[in-house]
């Protein structure tokens, strides 16, 4: 059975400063998805990992994969307040369309 | 394009009621998903569908029924709702072909089971 876990849970943090959200996943797996959501809206993807070693930056943040610790890396470089948001990470089992989304993490920038 | 589209926004329900929420997307995706967002669970997957005629169960698809008659539409039935099944309910879509399958996901339906 697949299961995705992020961690932190909730992450309070100064602007300015940097910080790393973690996704560990089960099972083999060849893509990673990064998605966000602001309170009471939908899900928007942020970054789709393909590849052990696959990194994508966009603005302030940074997703990194690999396969092979089945882990996944979010780093915020000098969050903003605009990247308070939920962060969730998600794994589509090798072979199937079953997507398994990890518990979000809630972050929250602090001017 | 409209993307992926939900209706109802918000609904209340009392235990027993039955009700549909409608799910439609205007990108020619082949594969449809429906999850529920329950606060500290993140999203779970309910159902998801590959294509018209295709469906399958995802993590918890216990009380909720889907069919896909149309590539456009993929409905999910609640047969007799149950103060459990309070959530948001998201309905999502990506195409099947390549290696990249973003879902696009649809603004939520907010069900509230009395």
């Amino acid at each position: 059975e697949l299961k995705v876990e992020q961690n932190p849970l909730f992450l309070s943090m100064q602007e300015g400063k940097n910080y790393t959200i973690y996704c560990n996943y089960s099972t083999t797996s060849d893509r990673l998805y990064w998605y966000r959501q602001d309170p009471g809206k939908s899900l928007e993807s942020l970054f789709v990992l393909l590849s052990n070693g696959a990194v994508k930056q966009e603005g302030r943040l940074m997703a990194s994969l690999d396969t092979k610790a089945r882990l996944s890396t979010l780093h915020i470089t000098a969050a903003v307040h605009d990247l308070s948001a939920t962060y969730f990470c998600a794994v589509d089992s090798r072979g199937t369309y079953k997507y398994i989304f990890g518990t979000g993490t809630r972050l929250k920038v602090l001017a | 394009n409209a993307g992926v589209t939900q209706t109802p926004k918000f609904q209340v329900l009392k235990t027993g009621q039955s009700m549909t929420l409608q799910c439609a997307q205007d990108m020619n995706h082949e594969y449809m998903s429906w999850y529920r967002q329950d606060p500290g669970m993140g999203l779970r997957l309910i159902h998801y569908s590959v294509g018209a005629g295709i469906t399958d169960q995802g993590e918890v698809p216990n009380g909720y029924n889907v069919s896909r008659s149309t590539t456009e539409d993929f409905p999910l039935r609640l047969l007799s709702a149950a103060p459990s099944q309070t959530s948001v309910y998201f309905c999502a879509s990506s195409s099947g072909a390549g290696s990249v399958k973003t879902q696009y996901f649809g603004p939520g339906t907010r069900l509230l089971v009395l």
